[in-house]
């Protein structure tokens, strides 16, 4: 099983980036997908999910309406676009799958995660 | 939203118990997660279920979860175990994640 993020770096205030989370070793539409945050020096904060099978999808209210998570099953790709970057969305960006194949988020856990990549707003 | 409280730092000398809280409003209701995070790595799971512990931990990592605390329990500490330790919960109120903020185990 393994996570492969990609697509981060530099972008301007107000500018977009699309980052991806390249999934193997298992049946990724059968899982839900995450996304996860931590800001240089900070904690881990969760930013969004998709669920399995219905690809319904969560945010967190400071990314809502900015930020859209995505897959793509027939690739085993795992996106979020970010649009309206601010600084505060500095951040290496981490996908975790959730520990069993899909049932409600309240029965699993993060497992495993990716190595992150770094997303950097600034002017 | 749910808040989860832990202590910004735990120190320990090698070989005693560390013991790391994660405060939530009536969080033995919730299933609790805690992840180890060693400087400059992905985050890991070390216990799962408030109490279980995945294949590879060893078993001085325990939880533990009544009332409004939950509590990871490192017993033996070693060198090795510096990181930073996070607790997780699903707020099914908010249909959010949450973690903790972190708390940073130091070896002396």
């Amino acid at each position: 099983v393994q996570l492969v993020e990609s697509g981060g770096g530099l972008v301007k205030p107000g500018g977009s980036l699309r980052l991806s989370c390249a999934a193997s070793g298992f049946s990724f539409d059968s899982y839900n997908m995450n996304w996860v945050r931590q800001a240089p020096g900070k904690g881990l904060q969760w930013v969004s999910s998709i669920i399995g099978r219905t690809s319904y999808t969560y945010y967190r209210e400071s990314v809502r309406g900015r930020f859209t998570i995505s897959r793509d099953s027939a690739k085993n790709v795992l996106y979020l676009e970010m649009n309206s970057l601010t600084a505060e969305d500095t951040a290496i960006y981490y996908c975790a799958r959730d520990s069993d194949i899909s049932q409600h988020p309240a029965y699993n856990w993060f497992d495993p995660w990716g190595q992150g990549t770094l997303v950097t707003v600034s002017s | 939203s749910y808040v989860l409280t832990q202590p910004a730092s735990v120190s320990v000398a090698p070989g005693m118990t560390a013991r790391i809280t994660c405060g939530g409003d009536n969080i033995r209701t919730k299933n609790v997660h805690w992840y180890r995070q060693k400087a400059g790595l992905a985050p890991g799971v070390v216990i799962f279920y408030d109490v279980d512990r995945p294949s590879g931990i060893p078993e001085r990592f325990s939880g533990s979860n009544s009332g409004n605390r939950a509590t990871l329990t490192i017993s033996r500490v070693e060198a090795g175990d510096e990181a930073d330790y996070y607790c997780q919960v699903w707020d099914s109120a908010n249909d959010h994640w949450v973690f903790g903020g972190g708390t940073k185990l130091t070896v002396l």
